[in-house]
């Protein structure tokens, strides 16, 4: 089975412009979720989403959204590129679990490197 | 909030034990994760364990819990040179959301 896959791979931007990743979960996962990871530090929590539906929201500007499509897809846009925008662009999928059978694991794509200049 | 704490280094011989340790705070902790993420790419999941167990053994991998003391390691048995990469620990709580707290990663340099 295939894994999360993110598009573009690379991404070079200049300030105020807007960008649209995108994201599809792996397959039977309907729950998807960004993350941003600046250089040197660990994913920060952006935006969940499940069947849909926002589940979550992380401490990011409104410039940030994010929505999911029926087939469980994502796409995250940023509007008005700063150059601290300037991160690795992580998805994540997961399994519909049951805490007591299951586990909350999250599965990663390779991320969109975004470079804003 | 909930914090998650790593050392940032850590510097081993080929062969030799690697032991990667970690901290949080979040006493309602669920799953504690540890994912690798080699240069230019995305987080690889190498193991997680659930917080009613003490220890996790999976092949080269084994994951100690001591919920008393917050504390997660991974050790990593007949370390190689491909097991160079950044380490992270990371937690989520009981409160539903499914969202890990990361910590930033514990770079590990093997020497041949």
């Amino acid at each position: 089975d295939a894994g999360v896959t993110q598009s573009p791979t690379h991404l070079i931007k200049t300030r105020g412009q807007q960008v649209t990743l995108r994201c599809s979960p792996i397959s039977g996962h309907k729950s998807v979720s960004w993350y941003q990871q600046v250089l040197g530090q660990g994913p920060q929590f952006i935006f969940q989403y499940y069947e849909k539906e926002e589940r979550g929201r992380g401490n990011f500007p409104d410039r940030f959204s994010a929505r999911q499509f029926p087939n469980y897809s994502s796409e995250l846009n940023v509007n008005a590129l700063l150059l601290g925008d300037s991160a690795l662009y992580l998805c994540a999928s997961r399994p519909k679990t049951n805490r007591a059978q299951g586990n909350d694991t999250q599965y990663f794509g390779p991320g969109t490197r975004l470079t804003v200049l | 909030g909930e914090d998650v704490e790593q050392s940032l280094f850590l510097s081993v011989r080929e062969g030799d034990s690697s032991v990667i340790n970690c901290t949080y705070t979040d006493s309602s902790s669920t799953y504690l994760y540890w994912y690798k993420q080699e240069p230019g790419a995305g987080l690889q999941l190498l193991t997680y364990i659930f917080s009613n167990m003490d220890m996790k053994q999976d092949q080269r991998l084994t994951v100690l819990l001591n919920k008393k003391d917050k504390h997660l390691s991974l050790r990593i048995a007949d370390t190689q040179t491909g097991d160079s990469a950044i380490y992270f620990c990371a937690e989520t709580s009981s409160g539903g959301s499914y969202i890990p707290t990361f910590g930033r990663g514990t770079s590990l340099i093997v020497h041949p």
